[in-house]
């Protein structure tokens, strides 16, 4: 396991429909994040899990958006009836909780076009 | 509320200029700070850090010093190469939360 692995690379949809993307974090790293970064922009933070538990959810994250991290390890994030705005580039991250001063290690992302 | 400014892009420099690229933060208490870089098609990178005032971060020739009294973090690299291009991102981050980002500075190196 040498980083974090998001799947898929790239995603097509129709507006209405429902999209879920997978992120795989590396093994040792207890903390697990998403990010939405849209063209031009910084990444924004979704939400944050710590082993399973899920600690905190920005604004950003409507009812339509969903994540789950059921076992600790691989993390799910769920769009349901997607909108064009949701069309961006989805990161995920993960980190030891040790290590307060360090960054995170991100993932390629999954760049979501809604059409 | 916590943030983080960055000067706006493109920058474009010829190969062998020196590149400065300016960030500014706001933050209660002391602040990681933190460059990622982000090469086409990739994910974000982290390029360097600093976790408290005067530490300078450095990596690949790029450095970047933490000056608290002007709360800023600006990257700089002596000379610049063609394999810089990409987009470069200033962070902060308080303790065990989240990562707040700058909405990136694009770099373009040309020979």
């Amino acid at each position: 396991d040498t980083g974090v692995s998001q799947d898929p690379r790239h995603k097509i949809t129709k507006r209405g429909q429902n999209v879920t993307f997978r992120c795989d974090p590396i093994s040792e790293h207890n903390r697990l994040y998403w990010y939405r970064q849209t063209l031009g922009q910084g990444p924004e933070f979704l939400t944050y899990f710590q082993n399973e538990a899920q600690l905190e959810k920005s604004r950003l994250l409507s009812d339509r958006f969903s994540a789950e991290r059921p076992k600790g390890s691989f993390s799910t994030l769920e769009i349901q009836r997607t909108e064009q705005g949701d069309s961006a580039m989805y990161l995920c991250a993960s980190s030891f909780s040790g290590e307060s001063n360090y960054g995170y290690t991100f993932g390629s992302g999954t760049r979501l076009t809604v059409v | 509320g916590n943030s983080v400014t960055q000067m706006e892009g493109p920058v474009t420099l010829s190969e062998e200029a020196f590149l400065t690229i300016n960030c500014t933060y706001t933050a209660t208490g002391y602040p990681s700070l933190f460059w990622y870089v982000q090469y086409p098609g990739e994910g974000l990178q982290l390029l360097l850090k600093a976790t408290k005032a005067d530490d300078k971060g450095s990596n690949k020739g790029f450095e970047a010093t933490y000056r608290k009294e002007t709360t800023s973090f600006h990257l700089e690299k002596g000379s610049v190469q063609v394999s810089d291009s990409a987009v470069y991102f200033c962070a902060l981050r308080k303790g065990y939360n989240k990562l707040i980002f700058g909405a990136g500075t694009r770099l373009a190196v040309h020979p």
